[in-house]
């Protein structure tokens, strides 16, 4: 089955600064790359996700990036504020956003 | 719309005991699925359904089961609780995928379980 493996666990930055969480995946035939941020004590929320037909997407501060020969995909959030500290988790599927296959997270905290 | 709730938000079992997990979702989603999250290990899927009267196995099945009698409730049980099984829960579902087209999930907020 699908492995995905997230990098860094923790991730701190100082606000405005940019953050950068990355992911392989083990099944070159996924097709959907989902990110979904997690505030304590709350349930996951999709922030972004990315086909395998696109190289890069933005939405404001945030964008994803996925490199499909390599088997990577990163999130990049740029201009970082408190509100952005949560755990970000990146998925991977090969059925268009069912079975999602999810890294460990990443722990983001941003100091002022 | 309430989109995906979940019953009960805490609960605390004895091990050995049962318990049913309830999740019910208002959005018309075709699929729906069940999950645990651990500290370090992100979320992991236990079982899901493609429709009412559909189960399937996801990644770490053993030890529950679950039941889709109707398209908009979802049921986790766990028949014996073990220790192992303390986590917390979500549920999430999801629009039917069709054609190529891709779709969010929608969570739930989570049960805490603790199996003593």
């Amino acid at each position: 089955g699908e492995n995905v493996e997230q990098h860094p666990s923790t991730l701190s930055v100082q606000e405005g600064d940019s953050a950068v969480i990355k992911c392989t995946y083990s099944d070159s035939a996924s097709n959907y790359f989902p990110w979904y941020k997690q505030e304590l004590g709350k349930r996951p929320q999709l922030i972004i996700d990315i086909r395998s037909n696109v190289g890069e997407k933005k939405d404001q501060r945030i964008a994803v990036t996925l490199n499909k020969t390599a088997k990577h995909f990163s999130l990049h959030i740029t201009e970082t504020q408190p509100e952005d500290s949560a755990v970000y988790f990146c998925a991977a599927s090969l059925r268009g956003g069912n079975k999602l296959t999810f890294g460990t997270g990443t722990q983001l905290k941003v100091e002022l | 719309n309430a989109g995906v709730t979940q019953t009960p938000k805490f609960r605390v079992l004895k091990t050995g005991q049962s318990m049913t997990l309830l999740c019910a979702q208002d959005m018309n989603h075709e699929y729906m699925y069940w999950y645990r999250q651990d500290p370090g290990m992100g979320l992991r899927l236990i079982h899901y359904s493609v429709g009412e009267g559909t189960t399937a196995k996801g990644e770490v099945p053993d030890g529950y089961n679950v039941s889709r009698l109707k398209k908009q409730n979802f049921l986790l049980g766990l028949e014996s609780a073990a220790p192992s099984q303390t986590s917390v829960y979500f549920c999430a579902s999801s629009y039917s995928p069709s054609g190529g087209l891709y779709n969010e999930q929608f969570f739930g907020p989570g049960t805490r379980l603790t199996v003593l």
